[in-house]
């Protein structure tokens, strides 16, 4: 099993300030990495897939980078609305597997 | 627009049986494999199970092979999970997503299955 290893475990920023979460994997996943947001009381929501392809209807404050076992999402300016759990996942193999969230929360 | 909705959940005894469904609309349902993905109360995301679109392929997290069985009424655009022997661990929210083709870009609002005597 492919092992996704988030850091950090929680990120304290401001409105307006860029975001940058990283992901691991325990071995390649070549590009086959996506992205998902998840607010209190909601399903995930896709963000990126492909490692850097933005999913439908995405803002382009989004964006993702990496292949092999080292990936980063970054949002360029923290809007209200995206203080949410983050979890990256592989697609590479099954089983399918996430990393633990990193939490992106105001400070 | 596409939509996942899923029922089914509950309150089990340890040991129990439960039955997930979840009706699929808004796309051409054959043509995409689907999954339930799992969330333990303030935990993380774990892909339980995978289906292919024929229905004729399907994957489990070793965490419930044997005692999961997923599949699909293609004709009625319905997703089932069958569980059985069920345990305190199960516990959480069930997610229904549609794989667009292996990442997940549809997620239902999920159900609730408590595992509890």
């Amino acid at each position: 099993e492919i092992v996704m290893t988030q850091s950090p475990a929680t990120l304290s920023l401001s409105p307006g300030e860029r975001a940058t979460l990283s992901c691991r994997a325990s071995q390649s996943v070549s590009r086959s990495l996506a992205w998902y947001q998840q607010k209190p009381g909601q399903a995930p929501r896709l963000l990126i897939h492909g490692s850097s392809t933005r999913a439908t209807d995405i803002p382009a404050r989004f964006s993702g980078s990496g292949s092999g076992t080292e990936f980063s999402l970054t949002i360029s300016s923290l809007q209200s609305e995206d203080f949410a759990v983050y979890y990256c996942q592989q697609y590479s193999n099954w089983p399918r597997t996430f990393g633990q969230g990193t939490k992106v929360e105001i400070k | 627009e596409v939509q996942l909705l899923e029922s089914g959940g509950g309150l089990v005894q340890p040991g129990g049986s439960l039955r997930l469904s979840c009706a699929a609309s808004g796309f051409t349902f054959t043509n995409y494999a689907m999954g339930w993905v799992r969330q333990a109360p303030g935990l993380g995301l774990e892909c339980v199970s995978s289906i292919s679109g024929d229905g004729r392929t399907t994957y489990y997290a070793d965490s419930v092979k044997g005692r999961f069985t997923f599949s699909r009424d293609n004709s009625g655009n319905t997703l089932y999970l069958q569980m059985n022997s069920l345990r305190a661990e199960d516990t959480g929210i069930y997610y229904c997503a549609r794989a667009g083709p292996y990442f997940l870009d549809y997620w239902g609002q999920g159900t609730l299955i408590t595992v509890s005597s």
